[in-house]
């Protein structure tokens, strides 16, 4: 059972450059979402999705790009990354928005 | 702004004693709530949900309450465990939208 899986898992970036965090799921799962986590602030929701084609944005969305093509892939870009967005990015996936979510391990990110 | 928020301070208890952790929330009424468990590295796994209409659910030695009068769930362990040190979040939706927002965690350590 794969369950959530992301990837990378760590990746060290210069400002400004671009790069795309991978989320995929196996179960079938409608709604999924990209959180952020970072110290003394616990997860804040970047972008989700409730269906293929359908995405909106979280708490935190700017300098962050979805799209969701498929039901199983949703990945995240960060077009021109900034010192601020060093953090670890948690990919979820459930059944819909008011079912327990599912999480993958985090990509841990550094931008220098 | 609707708010959920955990205890940040660490909680230390022995072995074989009950841990309990608070999850407040503030200007809103959610329809239920999500206890989680986050171990060092890893992504957060479910535990237990509690909908409104529900004062009390237990699974082994976890049991969560709710009340919505003091706009309050706890999280308790029985017969506590070393192996149940760990980070525990509370979520919920956020009031009448599809967005589900974390707490910051309480960080809970069981000594031998």
């Amino acid at each position: 059972n794969a369950g959530v899986t992301q990837t990378p898992k760590f990746q060290v970036l210069k400002t400004g450059q671009s790069m795309t965090l991978q989320c995929a799921q196996d179960m079938n799962h409608e709604y999924m979402s990209w959180y952020r986590q970072d110290p003394g602030m616990g997860l804040r929701l970047i972008h989700y999705s409730v269906g293929a084609g359908i995405t909106d944005q979280g708490e935190v969305p700017n300098g962050y790009n979805v799209s969701r093509s498929t039901t199983e892939d949703f990945p995240l870009r960060l077009l021109s990354a900034a010192p601020s967005q060093t953090s670890v990015y948690f990919c979820a996936s459930s059944l819909s928005y008011n079912q327990p979510q599912h999480f993958g391990d985090g990509t841990r990110l550094s931008i220098l | 702004s609707q708010k959920i928020e955990q205890n940040s301070e660490a909680l230390n208890i022995q072995e074989g004693k009950t841990a309990t952790l608070t999850c407040n929330y503030t200007n809103y009424s959610p329809a239920y709530l999500q206890w989680y468990r986050q171990d060092p590295g890893r992504g957060p796994v479910f535990l237990l949900l509690i909908r409104e209409n529900e004062k009390e659910k237990r699974k082994e030695r976890l049991k969560v309450t709710f009340d919505t009068t003091l706009k309050q769930s706890l999280f308790h362990i029985t017969a506590s465990q070393p192996a149940d040190s760990a980070t525990y979040l509370c979520a919920s939706l956020g009031g009448a939208t599809n967005k589900l927002i974390f707490g910051t965690g309480t960080l809970l350590a069981v000594q031998p």
